[in-house]
């Protein structure tokens, strides 16, 4: 099986742009995470998709959002964007997103703002 | 969900086994402990979880304290590829609970050859 798989890699922006990266599950995963990382706060979980629903969501403005099509594929966006937006952006994917289930992560998009 | 605390970092000779310790006091009963790794330039990986008793896997064993306050991660020998960053983090079990991870700081692991 594939695993998670996000794109793009890697992406340079400025202030005030908006962003949207994509991640694609693993086949017959139905539920999709986000997580930021930053050297400062480390990995934070910005929320979960379910089933095309935003079931689960973090302590984030805004300005950050997202959504989970049909097929699990599942995008976020960034909008005015701020230096301190500079991050990686991981996707994971399980199978019902159960806190049994096991997460398993892509490779990540890393962001730069300048 | 309850918090755990790990030291900031380790060090380890290759080929030598590693004990990664977790505590984690304020467990509840329905806790499960999981512990993931961050190689460098990656993704987060599953390594291993439990409940309650001694769990083996391909990747490493999970020791867990009968009274549930402490568990530690053993690599039986370690190698280069192990150099990571290492979150032993706790997930409710119980069936309402949603999936996401709550990630600490975890513990910088390096490996001298």
């Amino acid at each position: 099986k594939a695993g998670v798989t996000q794109t793009p890699r890697y992406l340079i922006k400025t202030r005030g742009q908006q962003v949207t990266l994509s991640c694609s599950p693993i086949s017959g995963h139905r539920s999709v995470s986000w997580y930021q990382q930053t050297p400062g706060q480390g990995l934070q979980f910005l929320f979960e998709y379910f089933s095309e629903t935003q079931r689960n969501k973090g302590n984030f403005p805004g300005r950050f959002s997202g959504r989970q099509f049909s097929n699990s594929r599942s995008e976020m966006n960034v909008s005015t964007l701020e230096l301190g937006d500079s991050a990686l952006y991981l996707c994971a994917s399980s199978l019902n997103g159960r806190s049994t289930d096991t997460q398993y992560f892509g490779p990540g998009t890393r962001l730069t703002v300048l | 969900d309850a918090k755990t605390t790990q030291p900031n970092s380790m060090e380890s000779n290759e080929e030598e086994p590693v004990h990664l310790p977790c505590n984690h006091s304020t467990i509840s009963g329905t806790d499960y402990i999981h512990w993931y790794r961050q190689l460098p330039s990656q993704g987060p990986e599953y390594v291993i979880h439990g409940l309650t008793s001694n769990v083996n896997n391909r990747m490493a064993s999970l020791a867990i304290a009968e009274d549930r306050k402490s568990s530690t991660l053993i690599l039986h020998r370690a190698t280069l590829r192990d150099a990571a960053v290492y979150y032993c983090i706790l997930r409710d079990g119980m069936e309402r609970s949603q999936g996401n991870l709550i990630f600490g700081k975890g513990t910088k692991l390096s490996v001298k050859p």
